[in-house]
């Protein structure tokens, strides 16, 4: 049930983009991006639901597509504070919540 | 947004005993909560959906004597830790649904000495 998130692991110069992607082996009706940094809880950035439109949060935005059941993150002219793990979310009909794998972003000056 | 707490925030105890964690909806209802544990470097695990008035529900592999979810109220989620051993450590979320939102509380880290 968990989602598969690819890459693992990046590590960006202050400035640069970064994309993040994110698939399900299962249909999906909702996706949910998460950053986390170490030792606190998840922070909600954004959910994408189905037919919805591209989401935004300040420059991280995220698109969801439904046919391929995938979803990415696109993290535009990356700041330092973007640094944490990133995970995406997914629910099911039973209003389970999963989380993805992880990416690891480190942004460095 | 909707609030969500945890408590404790951390806790050490000795390899044997029960841990009760508790997770608390701050400013609304919650028929439903979910508890998910994270090994350090590893994704959040759900472990059980928790549900109000009636039994918890477990994920495969999770065993349910081990950990006793127990719904009391609208605004209350206990997870038990029984019987703990050093590979229970971890840290442990719990989190509540609204609307299609989830909300976390801050987390639980448990070590087991």
């Amino acid at each position: 049930q968990q989602p598969v998130q690819s890459p693992q692991a990046v590590i960006l110069r202050e400035g640069e983009d970064a994309v993040i992607n994110c698939s399900s082996s299962k249909a999906l009706y909702s996706v949910h991006w998460y950053r986390q940094k170490h030792g606190e809880a998840p922070v909600f950035l954004m959910i994408l639901l189905k037919g919805g439109e591209q989401m935004r949060h300040e420059k991280i935005s995220a698109s969801f597509n439904e046919k391929k059941q995938q979803s990415s993150l696109y993290l535009t002219a990356s700041q330092l504070s973007y640094s944490g793990t990133y995970f995406c979310g997914t629910e099911n009909t039973g209003n389970q919540f999963y989380f993805g794998t992880g990416t690891s972003l480190t942004v460095i000056p | 947004g909707a609030v969500v707490s945890q408590h404790p925030s951390r806790v050490i105890c000795k390899s044997g005993t029960s841990v009760k964690i508790e997770c608390r909806s701050l400013d609304f209802q919650a028929t439903t909560m979910f508890w998910y544990r994270q090994f350090p470097k590893k994704s959040l695990m759900l472990m059980a959906t928790s549900n109000e008035g009636s039994k918890a529900t477990y994920e495969q592999g999770v065993e349910k004597d081990k950990f006793l979810i127990n719904h009391a109220s609208l605004t209350l989620s206990t997870l038990t830790v029984t019987s703990a051993h050093p590979e229970d450590s971890s840290f442990y979320i719990c989190s509540a649904p609204v609307f299609s939102e989830q909300f976390f509380g801050p987390g639980t880290r448990l070590t087991v000495l």
